[in-house]
């Protein structure tokens, strides 16, 4: 069975620095979708940015990149220039890309992620 | 498009009593799931379904949790009777099962609290 681990409950970066968040799969399959979900305060789960195991050009949306590394079964999230607004939980998140499968996501504990003004 | 639906927003009720959580999911969107999320435990699925046919309810705590999907455009969620370790936040999300890149579109959540 898959499993998502985030080996870093809380991080704390100062604003407008970078932060990476580190997220480590365990799988036996070669295709699959890894995301980030972003959790603020206010508790509404966004999709923060997405990447599918065969393409190996990293995803990026604006400050939000990741460094997927597939061999070593990595996926970090990489948050350029921080804001006030980037302070939430974040979830990583696995998914088969088998359709014969079930369509649920295999979630990590999450990381809470301060920003200090 | 508005989204997944959760309602209500938050609620308040006594132990004892049968509490619904209802969810409007994405027009088109053919996976639904029912989530808890609580600090001690983190984010549990509950049940979901494909098409509108449960197809995994083993996340479901006990007998005093229900769940149904009468048509594609909306879901509920029952605890009969609710106790207070019920308390938590309740999320609906969809998905559309042929694209998995588009990963899961979340409500917001209805906060329950059993008192």
């Amino acid at each position: 069975a898959q499993t998502v681990t985030q080996s870093q409950p809380e991080m704390s970066v100062q604003e407008a620095e970078t932060v990476t968040l580190s997220c480590t799969y365990d799988t036996s399959e070669s295709d699959y979708y890894l995301f980030w979900y972003k959790q603020p305060p206010s508790r509404q789960m966004i999709l923060v940015i997405r990447q599918e195991a065969y393409k190996q050009q990293n995803a990026t949306e604006n400050r939000f990149s990741v460094n997927f590394q597939k061999a070593a079964k990595s996926f970090s999230l990489k948050i350029s220039d921080s804001q006030l607004g980037d302070a939430a939980m974040y979830f990583c998140a696995y998914r088969t890309a088998a359709m014969d499968s079930n369509y649920q996501l295999i979630w990590g504990a999450g990381t809470k992620l301060i920003i200090k003004p | 498009d508005a989204g997944v639906i959760q309602s209500p927003r938050h609620e308040v009720t006594e132990m004892g009593q049968e509490v619904t959580l209802r969810c409007k999911p994405i027009s088109g969107h053919n996976s639904l799931f029912w989530y808890r999320q609580t600090m001690m435990r983190g984010l549990e699925l509950l049940i979901y379904f494909n098409n509108n046919v449960p197809i995994d309810d083993s996340g479901m705590p006990e007998d005093r949790f229900s769940a149904k999907m009468p048509n594609a455009s909306f879901s509920t969620l029952k605890i009969q009777p609710s106790e207070p370790r019920d308390s938590a936040v309740y999320f609906c999300a969809s998905s559309v099962n042929r694209i998995p890149l588009y990963g899961y579109t979340f409500g917001s959540g209805t906060r329950l609290t059993v008192v």
